[in-house]
């Protein structure tokens, strides 16, 4: 059963990148990454996902080491509004039990202005 | 498009009472999650249906948890006796099949006192 490691909080200031890391050394080949966010008092929101090729999309950038056991969530410019829980979560969508969307305890990212 | 609707958003009920919740999920979704999440926590996958078929419910106390989606559309959750550590977020979910983006409701925050 692949899990990931994330750090419990990281602070970054306001208009610049942050790099959120998560390690997954036991991902199988069929995993795919994803990542999630969860505002204050809100449901958790799909940010972005990816398999092995680093991927962009209007909300971040994913960026997957070469052998796929650790991946980085890129905000680009950080804004207050940035300010949430990030999870990082692996699913298997090749298989009902490996496909399951499980949230570990997420990243508490602090936007500082 | 009208996103994933729950009810009510508070609830505050004594211990051994009863209570249900109700979720909408997006028109067309086909799978649909309940989640527990209790303060500070991740949330934590309670029972996930595709259609009217239930996919996972390992995690869902059955002795006082239940949970149903009649005609795959609307699902109601229910507590019953609900117990102080019950108290907690219920989020409800939705996503068009089981390996893509799941969308959030805002959830219900139950108080058990």
């Amino acid at each position: 059963d692949a899990k990931t490691t994330q750090p419990n909080s990281m602070e970054s200031n306001e208009e610049e990148p942050v790099h959120l890391p998560c390690n997954h050394s036991t991902i199988s080949g069929t995993d795919y990454i994803h990542w999630y966010r969860q505002l204050p008092s809100q449901g958790p929101e799909y940010v972005i996902h990816g398999l092995t090729s680093n991927v962009n999309n209007r909300m971040a950038s994913l960026a997957i080491a070469e052998d796929r056991k650790s991946s980085t969530l890129i905000l680009h410019r950080a804004t207050l509004r940035d300010a949430a829980v990030y999870y990082c979560i692996l699913r298997d969508p090749t298989n009902n039990a490996g496909n399951m969307l499980t949230f570990g305890g997420g990243t508490r990212l602090m936007v500082k202005p | 498009e009208a996103g994933v609707a729950q009810s009510p958003r508070y609830k505050i009920i004594e211990k051994r009472q009863s209570v249900a919740f109700w979720c909408n999920p997006i028109s067309g979704h086909a799978t649909l999650y309940w989640y527990q999440q209790i303060l500070g926590q991740g949330p934590k996958l309670l029972i996930q249906f595709q259609n009217n078929g239930v996919v996972d419910d390992s995690q869902l106390p059955k002795d006082r948890f239940s949970a149903e989606r009649l005609k795959g559309v609307d699902s109601t959750l229910k507590i019953q006796p609900a117990k102080l550590e019950d108290s907690a977020v219920y989020l409800c979910a939705s996503s068009l099949w089981m390996n893509t983006e799941a969308f959030f409701g805002q959830g219900t925050r139950l108080t058990v006192v």
